[in-house]
């Protein structure tokens, strides 16, 4: 039964640090999506890439977040400088080629103190 | 406007009642829709997908083109049905997730 990967699972840091979240989507998928999760704002997609290219961030704070796929087996999202606004649980999500659903991985928790 | 609504934040219920959560969108062209199942700290789960017709653990869903809806049933809910539910639209393949806020619903013994 695949599964998307992601590391960490929780993350604690102090604010202006940097902090990178890494994923691994389904071998095969094409698709990848980075969401954040807060109690305020529910789920927000904040940037997705197709074979790697990346084809929307507008969701992303661009003076602080980055997202890249360096090759098609990890996807990334990095802060920095991290702030306690950013606390939230970021999930990556992939999706297989040709169909609409996405599949989620575990989230990565991220405390901003 | 794209949009999912899903009008209830909380439904809370009894084990053995009939549960419906709710979800109406706002897509012009023929999106495909979904219920995803998110368990208490955990990941966000697929649990139907419109163009399956199917039944999973007990629920259903059905489009309704017309109401724009595609509202999510079960006959007698289960303690173990307790959870976060998001309906989400999708307008073509490959493409980003238009998620509701999600509903609560709580089973009650």
């Amino acid at each position: 039964d695949a599964r998307v990967t992601q590391t960490p699972r929780h993350k604690v840091t102090e604010m202006g640090q940097e902090v990178t979240m890494r994923c691994q989507p389904i071998l095969g998928h094409n698709t990848v999506f980075w969401y954040r999760q807060t109690m305020m704002q529910g789920l927000e997609l904040l940037a997705y890439f197709r074979n790697r290219a990346p084809l929307d961030d507008s969701g992303m704070p661009k003076d602080r977040f980055s997202a890249e796929m360096p090759d098609a087996t990890l996807a990334t999202l990095k802060i920095q400088p991290s702030e306690p606004r950013d606390s939230a649980v970021y999930f990556c999500a992939s999706g297989p080629r040709g169909r609409y659903e996405q599949y989620f991985g575990p989230g990565t928790r991220l405390t901003v103190t | 406007a794209q949009r999912v609504t899903q009008p209830e934040k909380l439904l809370s219920v009894f084990k053995g009642a009939p549960v419906e959560l709710k979800c109406n969108y706002s897509y012009s062209g023929s999106p495909e829709l979904f219920w995803y199942v998110q368990y208490s700290r955990q990941r966000l789960q697929l649990l139907l997908r419109h163009i399956s017709r199917e039944s999973i653990k007990g629920f259903t869903a059905d489009l309704n083109k017309g109401e724009t809806s595609f509202h999510l049933k079960k006959p007698f809910a289960q303690e173990e049905d307790s959870a976060m539910y998001y309906c989400a639209l999708s307008g073509y393949t490959g493409g980003k997730l238009i998620f509701g806020q999600g509903t609560e619903l709580s089973v009650k013994p």
